[in-house]
């Protein structure tokens, strides 16, 4: 089966770069992707990593190691709204459904 | 901007009640979820469906049921609700080969 495993919480301060590691065990990986959920709402798409490497996409940057079954998230200039919860996911054995890590929940301090 | 609605957003009812979530989204997505949240805590799948007359059971054992007649509906029932039952619903959908999942806000069931 899947199993994904992601620290439980990270705090950091406003204007900080902060990392969210991932580790997953797949028996067929299609890729890595990454939810932001605020407290209270519904978790939203971030990123998305089939290849090796880093992609950017604004202040937040997601990258993979498919050799290692291992991604990180990546957040530069963090500002308080970015507090929330950070899902790193993975499709299932047959690439139909999607299984979610525990998720890590990042506070931001002033 | 995802359009996946989730009714009612909240809900309070009494043990033994039968309730019906509601979901649809207006994005033609073939496959529809629905993930079972407690406050802090991971995503369960508890239902999962890829397209008309096609429905699963998830990971997670739910005492709930759900059917797919329209591709834009995939409504959640419990036919008896229990306190255990007290949780956040997430609806979520997406394309036949999409790697990004749209969810809907959420619908808050408490059971007293």
């Amino acid at each position: 089966g899947q199993s994904l495993e992601q620290p439980s919480e990270v705090t950091a301060v406003e204007g900080a770069i902060v990392q969210i590691n991932c580790t997953y065990q797949t028996s067929g990986f299609y890729g890595l992707s990454w939810y932001q959920q605020h407290d209270g709402g519904a978790p939203t798409f971030l990123s998305y990593n089939a290849l090796d490497g880093l992609e950017e996409t604004g202040r937040f940057s997601s990258f993979l190691s498919r050799s290692d079954s291992y991604g990180y998230l990546l957040l530069q200039e963090l500002q308080m709204k970015d507090s929330a919860s950070y899902f790193c996911a993975v499709r299932d054995r047959g690439g139909q459904n999607f299984v979610f890590g525990p998720g890590t929940r990042l506070s931001v301090l002033p | 901007e995802a359009d996946i609605y989730q009714t009612p957003r909240y809900l309070v009812i009494g043990t033994g009640k039968k309730i019906t979530l509601e979901c649809s989204q207006t994005m033609g997505h073939d496959k529809m979820y629905w993930y079972q949240q407690d406050p802090g805590m991971e995503l369960h799948l508890i239902h999962y469906s890829y397209g008309v007359n096609s429905t699963e059971k998830g990971d997670l054992s739910s005492e709930s049921t759900v059917s797919r007649i329209r591709t834009e509906h995939f409504p959640l029932t419990l036919e008896s609700a229990r306190p255990s039952h007290t949780s956040q619903y997430l609806c979520a959908s997406s394309e036949r080969l999409g790697n990004t999942i749209y969810f809907g806000e959420g619908s808050w069931l408490t059971v007293v």
